[in-house]
């Protein structure tokens, strides 16, 4: 069975202080793996993603996040919080199962909370 | 180049109604799939189509059903509703679905009273 697991489902930072989501999964395949953002009343929006290649991914906001194959995670960091990336985040990979049929999986959130 | 639109932002039912959703996707873009949102299980994928045709299911009963026009935009469907069916759902489009990364709409949020 394919999953993911975001460890945290709430984590409070303060303002500068360096982020880090958690996010493993559990694949027999090579997964692609990515993190969403959602800010209030909206949808979901791509942070990064990993496909193939360099296992250190940039993506918008300063947000970065590594792929560990050995570890099975992917877990996201900012070294500096600003105010403004208080959301919730989501963590997904898509596996290609045995019938062809891509799936994408989220994990359950977590959501950010910034101290000033 | 517009974003993914989903109307209506809001909406409030009762029980037993059915509603529909609507979606227009990025131009250009050929999968467009739906989820549901919910404090307690998070986001559960319900379906996608590709080039009209439904590609990929979830785990949902049959009274979700959904179906994708030639001009790619997306409706889906819920009948006889339940109050457990309140929740924010989200509709996203692709260009062609496999890895490439979803674009999401802002979500229509659905009340059954």
């Amino acid at each position: 069975a394919q999953s993911v697991t975001q460890l945290g489902s709430h984590v409070s930072v303060s303002e500068g202080a360096l982020v880090l989501l958690r996010c493993n999964y559990s694949s027999s395949v090579p997964p692609y793996l990515f993190w969403y953002v959602q800010y209030p009343n909206q949808g979901l929006q791509l942070l990064l993603k990993y496909t193939t290649g360099a296992t250190l991914v940039k993506g918008i906001n300063g947000f970065e996040a590594e792929f560990k194959k050995s570890e099975t995670s992917f877990h996201l960091t900012k070294p500096s919080a600003h105010m403004s990336d208080a959301a919730e985040y989501f963590c997904a990979v898509r596996i290609e199962d045995q019938t062809g049929a891509n799936n994408l999986f989220f994990g359950t959130g977590t959501r950010l909370t910034v101290i000033p | 180049k517009a974003g993914v639109t989903q109307t209506p932002r809001y909406l409030i039912k009762t029980r037993g109604q059915q509603v529909t959703l609507s979606c227009s996707p990025i131009s250009g873009h050929r999968s467009v799939s739906w989820y549901q949102q919910t404090p307690g299980q998070g986001l559960q994928f319900l379906f996608e189509y590709f080039s009209e045709t439904q590609r990929n299911k979830g785990n949902f009963p049959g009274r979700f059903s959904g179906r994708q026009f030639s001009n790619s935009r997306s409706e889906m469907n819920v009948s006889t509703l339940e109050l457990g069916d309140s929740a924010l759902y989200l509709c996203a489009s692709s260009l062609y679905g496999d890895n490439s990364p979803l674009h999401f709409g802002n979500g229509t949020r659905l009340t059954v009273t």
